[in-house]
């Protein structure tokens, strides 16, 4: 399978702790988007990568989320001193940037955070 | 800042009655609208791109349309398979990313 991969698909962690997640996004994608679901809503944009470059931050929730594409292939997204209201699902999507048109974004199935 | 509205906001569909979604957008410069299909614990699947007013895209029983305002989610004698929440998204000069709440489709048998 040559989708986008996010790991892990679940994490379970206490309040005040630091979590990290993983995105592998198709490989001949350039651009690499992160979004926050909760239930019964759409996909929040957080934070987006063209190759190793992070283009757009100022949606990223708090000075506690941090995301890092240091090769310009996998990505990763840090929350630190986690809250209750962080529990949601954390999606990871990729795209092919052209010079005239957004392609469109394909999106792993997500990891769900879920915070004691 | 731009935004995407989705309605309604559930849909109860008996199998094989028609129906149409609905997503009106308001975005500077409009660079792509996107339908995707979300099944309960998984990401969302890209359905359709659409890139300017009257442009149409058809996959078996779904057909989108676009004008200057709105796209439509046209679903022809639906399936159980079907029932699933479809978003809606648009993408701006900003190269970012606009997601509607979606529509919760339930086709019963």
């Amino acid at each position: 399978d040559t989708g986008v991969s996010q790991d892990p698909r679940h994490k379970i962690t206490k309040r005040g702790q630091n979590v990290t997640f993983r995105c592998d996004p198709i490989s001949e994608h350039n651009r690499l988007y992160w979004y926050r679901q909760t239930l019964g809503q759409g996909p929040e944009f957080l934070t987006y990568f063209q190759n190793e470059a992070q283009l757009e931050k100022s949606r990223l929730l708090s000075d506690r989320f941090s995301a890092e594409r240091p090769k310009g292939s996998f990505s990763t997204l840090e929350i630190q001193r986690t809250e209750q209201g962080d529990s949601a699902m954390y999606l990871c999507a990729s795209s092919l940037r052209t010079p005239y048109s957004n392609q469109p974004q394909h999106f792993g199935d997500g990891t769900r955070l879920s915070i004691l | 800042e731009d935004q995407v509205t989705q309605s309604p906001e559930a849909l109860r569909l008996q199998e094989g009655e028609s129906s149409s979604l609905n997503c009106s957008y308001t975005v500077s410069g409009l660079r792509g609208l996107f339908w995707y299909r979300q099944d309960p614990g998984k990401g969302p699947e890209f359905l359709f791109t659409l890139y300017s007013a009257g442009e149409e895209k058809e996959k078996e029983r779904l057909k989108a349309t676009l004008t200057k305002k709105e796209s439509f989610l046209h679903i022809t004698a639906p399936k159980p398979e079907d029932s699933a929440t479809y978003l809606c998204a648009v993408t701006d000069t900003g190269n970012q990313f606009y997601f509607g709440t979606g529509t919760s489709l339930t086709v019963i048998p």
